[in-house]
């Protein structure tokens, strides 16, 4: 079953700019991962924000959680072209504590 | 060594072939995963394993079989597929089973079924 929606499902945007990724959710969870995917490659894990934490970074990356609105936002500050990839986020479900629920991505592309 | 190693990295099989994926990390991690990934979509998840026993079979047809021989090692055994289960099928590992472990993946192996 799908949880997370990205928002939008494809971004392009130039070198130095920012960019910024949705991702809405529909039950109540304890947690909620970003993931980056290169084309073709393995996923890699970006960061972790808890249910009970609002912001969090990670050199250019800077995450946001509303529980109240069920959404996260990932910020990448000065984006690089050895950004572009498409990107994940993934909840679980405080029901069901077992499985990750992943949304549908967001294809980022950071042109020179 | 943060590192999940799948080999081979592409393959290529008919319908009629037997084939297996391998899957290998040394981060002492207790979980290891299978998903399957169509191009442009998010990874579904396939098989979990928690201390080398089954966990979760998310109804995959018995075409795809899991092995996890020891705690190092994931594989998946593949017969007589369809040209629909042509995709990247993904290897990943956490600490312990459960959705709020980070999960470390491999590269893949992106297989077409001929």
């Amino acid at each position: 079953s799908q949880q997370g929606e990205e928002d939008p499902q494809a971004l392009s945007i130039q070198e130095g700019e920012n960019a910024t990724m949705n991702c809405s959710y529909k039950t109540s969870i304890n947690n909620l991962q970003w993931y980056r995917q290169n084309s073709g490659r393995g996923l890699v894990h970006l960061i972790l924000i808890r249910s009970n934490e609002r912001e969090k970074h990670s050199g250019r990356l800077r995450v946001t959680l509303d529980t109240s609105k069920k959404s996260s936002s990932l910020l990448i500050t000065a984006s690089r072209a050895a950004d572009t990839a498409s990107y994940f986020c993934a909840t679980d479900n405080a029901g069901n504590n077992r499985k990750l629920i992943w949304g549908l991505g967001t294809s980022l592309a950071v042109n020179p | 060594d943060t590192e999940v190693t799948q080999t081979p990295k592409h393959l290529v099989m008919g319908m009629t072939n037997k084939k297996s994926l391998k899957c290998e990390q040394h981060m002492g991690h207790r979980a290891m995963y299978w998903y399957k990934q169509k191009a442009k979509k998010p990874p579904e998840l396939m098989f979990v394993y928690s201390y080398e026993k089954l966990s979760i079979n998310e109804s995959v047809p018995s075409r795809f079989s899991p092995e996890c021989p020891n705690s190092s090692l994931l594989n998946l055994h593949l017969h007589a597929l369809q040209p629909e289960d042509s995709a990247l099928y993904l290897c990943a590992s956490s600490q312990d089973e459960g959705a709020n472990e980070k999960l470390f993946f491999g590269s893949g192996t992106q297989l077409s079924v001929l």
